[in-house]
């Protein structure tokens, strides 16, 4: 079945870029996801991207996709204490709406 | 709109009690999931409705009905629980519409079974 890997931990300190990564097998995803975790809450959308595209860029959020190496890229430029959260990477496969999430990217901020 | 509600927001049931987890939404969203999150493992599909009477299984089933009479409802059951299933659960919603993108999810439902 699908799969989606993400590293566990990320630190960085405050100002500095976050770059958290994600791996998945599915070659037929249509839409690759980015949500936000923060403690004791549920998730909410931070960004998306469609297969066909290669970035997306929303304010401090750049999504970078490489559909041949089934690789995407989150990365959070001038990294805030407010940004500490568990960052999960998610596949949605073609003419599905089920998602597959990692296992999620805990991001601590030193301030 | 209140998006995607859950209650109850903490449970705690003894071995072998049943209780169904409430999730309503406001959207008139076609597709509903409830995923349940454990530590370390992520978020893994338990059952999902692309509307209503229509349900399927998802990726971890076993010991969960769901049912789907309603758009706005769809409500979880644990018939005989276990403490494999201590988890946090949630709840989401989506238009079909292709236009929208984003599941919205609900706050979760933190459930411990003893």
């Amino acid at each position: 079945g699908e799969d989606v890997e993400q590293s566990l931990f990320l630190s960085v300190r405050e100002g500095d870029s976050s770059v958290i990564n994600c791996t998945y097998t599915d070659s037929s995803s249509t839409y690759l996801y980015w949500y936000k975790q923060e403690p004791g809450a549920g998730l909410q959308l931070l960004t998306y991207i469609f297969s066909n595209m290669d970035m997306k860029q929303d304010q401090r959020l750049t999504v970078l996709l490489n559909k041949k190496d089934k690789h995407l890229s989150l990365r959070i430029a001038d990294t805030q204490t407010g940004d500490s959260a568990i960052y999960f990477c998610a596949e949605e496969g073609a003419g599905s709406y089920q998602l597959t999430f990692g296992k999620g990217t805990k991001l601590s901020v030193i301030p | 709109n209140a998006g995607v509600t859950q209650t109850p927001k903490f449970q705690v049931l003894k071995t072998g009690q049943s209780m169904t987890l409430q999730c309503a939404q406001d959207m008139n969203h076609e597709y509903m999931s409830w995923y349940r999150q454990d530590p370390g493992m992520g978020l893994r599909l338990i059952h999902y409705s692309v509307g209503a009477g229509i349900t399927d299984q998802g990726e971890v089933p076993n010991g969960y009905n769901v049912s789907r009479s309603t758009t706005e409802d769809f409500p979880l059951r644990l018939l005989s629980a276990a403490p494999s299933q201590t988890s946090v659960y949630f709840c989401a919603s989506s238009s079909q519409d292709q236009s929208s993108y984003e599941q919205y999810f609900g706050p979760g439902t933190r459930l411990t079974v003893t």
